[in-house]
């Protein structure tokens, strides 16, 4: 059982590439999350999928673009990438988007840097 | 959107002291108030949570106390230990998509042996 898993651990893109960061989970959870995570600015909400068949904006979607491929899988991907989408991005899932039990559980990031 | 503030930025205290940290929201349709611990080089994982109608919970050495008429809520660690050295972000919730969170940006918490 290995949770969520999120690929690639690290990249290193130049301004104007593209790229796909990819999250599967496999607690049959219904809800998954993109988060991204700058030095001393928390965890910020890119876009969610409250359940399998719907996306929606999140705090800070500017950039991004998102596919909820089936229940597992949840992808983030950075059309024209910019050095201010330079972060450590968190793929997260829950168990249901609402009812008794809210906690997400997270991968292990991935660290991006735009050159 | 809500906005929520969480204080102090960086927390030291001494093995075996109570730390405390706070956390201020905005929206007072926000019903779920979670604490998430990050280590270093780590994700954040859940510690202890707190729904809008309970005033507080714990949970051994860490307990949550929520006041919705002020509208903060605080994380309390009692009896610390070095291994409770991390960053924890409180984090906040409207409406039904309970992981739809709001986080603050974090205490680096300290306990020195």
């Amino acid at each position: 059982n290995a949770g969520v898993t999120q690929t690639p651990k690290f990249q290193v893109l130049k301004t104007g590439q593209s790229m796909t960061l990819q999250c599967a989970q496999d607690m049959n959870h219904n809800s998954m999350y993109w988060y991204r995570q700058d030095p001393g600015m928390g965890l910020r909400l890119i876009y969610y999928s409250a359940s399998e068949g719907t996306t929606d904006k999140g705090e800070v979607p500017n950039g991004y673009n998102v596919s909820r491929l089936n229940k597992r899988e949840f992808s983030l991907r950075l059309e024209s990438a910019a050095p201010s989408q330079t972060s450590v991005y968190f793929c997260a899932s829950s168990a249901s988007s609402g009812g008794a039990n809210g906690e997400l559980f997270f991968g292990e990031g991935s660290r991006l840097t735009v050159l | 959107g809500e906005n929520v503030e969480q204080h102090p930025s960086t927390l030291s205290v001494q093995e075996g002291d109570s730390a405390v940290i706070k956390c201020t929201y905005s929206d007072s349709a926000s019903n779920y108030f979670p604490w998430y611990k990050q280590e270093l080089g780590k994700r954040p994982q859940l510690i202890i949570d707190i729904r809008s109608n309970v005033g507080e919970k714990k949970d051994q050495r860490i307990a949550v106390t929520l006041n919705k008429t002020a509208k903060h809520f605080s994380l309390h660690i009692t009896e610390t230990q070095p291994e409770d050295s991390a960053v924890y972000f409180c984090a906040a919730s409207v409406g039904s998509t309970l992981g739809r969170l709001y986080f603050g940006r974090g205490t680096q918490l300290t306990v020195w042996p």
